[in-house]
């Protein structure tokens, strides 16, 4: 399976600013998806990244607040805009080589915003 | 309902004993299905996935697929304290971006 490096591995970050999230996978995977994981809660889909196409959001979550890229089929980024407190959580992406595969996941990105 | 449904509560099991989780889920047309096992902190790890009905064994896990009760299981046997995790089902939905939808997680803890 896919392995994916992840990072920053965490962040204290100044509410107003932003902070990109960079994943690396070290083989082609056709689709990259983002999470964002509270303490202690499941995962929560932020949005689908496929290369070529506009990144797909789930309700809850626009582009402006979430700019996500994915320039080819190893890499992707996620940016968290205009930060507030409520954004503090951790932040996860995955990636799959087609439908039916388990989707790997990268270490994930602590995000503090004070 | 919600698309993927883990509802017991947190699992105490002694060493040695056998674990066993329970999934279930809403979309018909699923096709497959898979076990999540997350560590305090670290990120979820891929331990079973299972795609026709029946049982599949990966050395002391079991999983169980019911696809005409959409129910999904996970059995553990011989629990080891290092089983101690909370472990998310995971079914693929087929909309149009092949999305993976997650339960809320079982917590599992071995007692030795």
């Amino acid at each position: 399976s896919a392995v994916i490096s992840q990072k920053p591995s965490r962040d204290i970050c100044q509410r107003g600013t932003s902070l990109t999230i960079q994943c690396q996978v070290d083989s082609q995977v056709t689709m990259m998806f983002w999470y964002r994981q509270q303490p202690g809660q499941s995962l929560t889909l932020i949005a689908t990244a496929n290369q070529g196409s506009e990144a797909t959001y789930e309700s809850g979550f626009v582009i402006d607040k979430f700019p996500i890229s994915r320039p080819n089929l190893t890499f992707s980024t996620l940016t968290v805009s205009n930060m507030s407190p409520e954004d503090s959580s951790i932040y996860l992406c995955s990636g799959s080589p087609g439908r039916d595969y388990g989707y790997t996941f990268g270490s994930g990105t602590r995000l503090t915003v004070v | 309902q919600k698309e993927v449904e883990q509802n017991s509560g947190p699992l105490s099991v002694p060493e040695g004993a056998i674990a066993s989780l329970n999934c279930t889920y809403s979309d018909r047309v699923s096709q497959s299905f898979f076990w999540y096992r997350q560590y305090s902190g670290k990120s979820p790890e891929l331990i079973m996935s299972i795609y026709s009905n029946g049982d599949k064994e990966d050395g002391r896990f079991t999983a169980q697929l019911n696809k005409a009760s959409q129910y999904v299981s996970l059995l553990i046997r011989d629990s080891q304290p290092s089983d101690s995790a909370t472990y998310l089902c995971a079914v693929n939905m087929r909309d149009g971006n092949n999305r993976l939808a997650f339960g809320k997680g079982n917590q599992v803890v071995v007692i030795p």
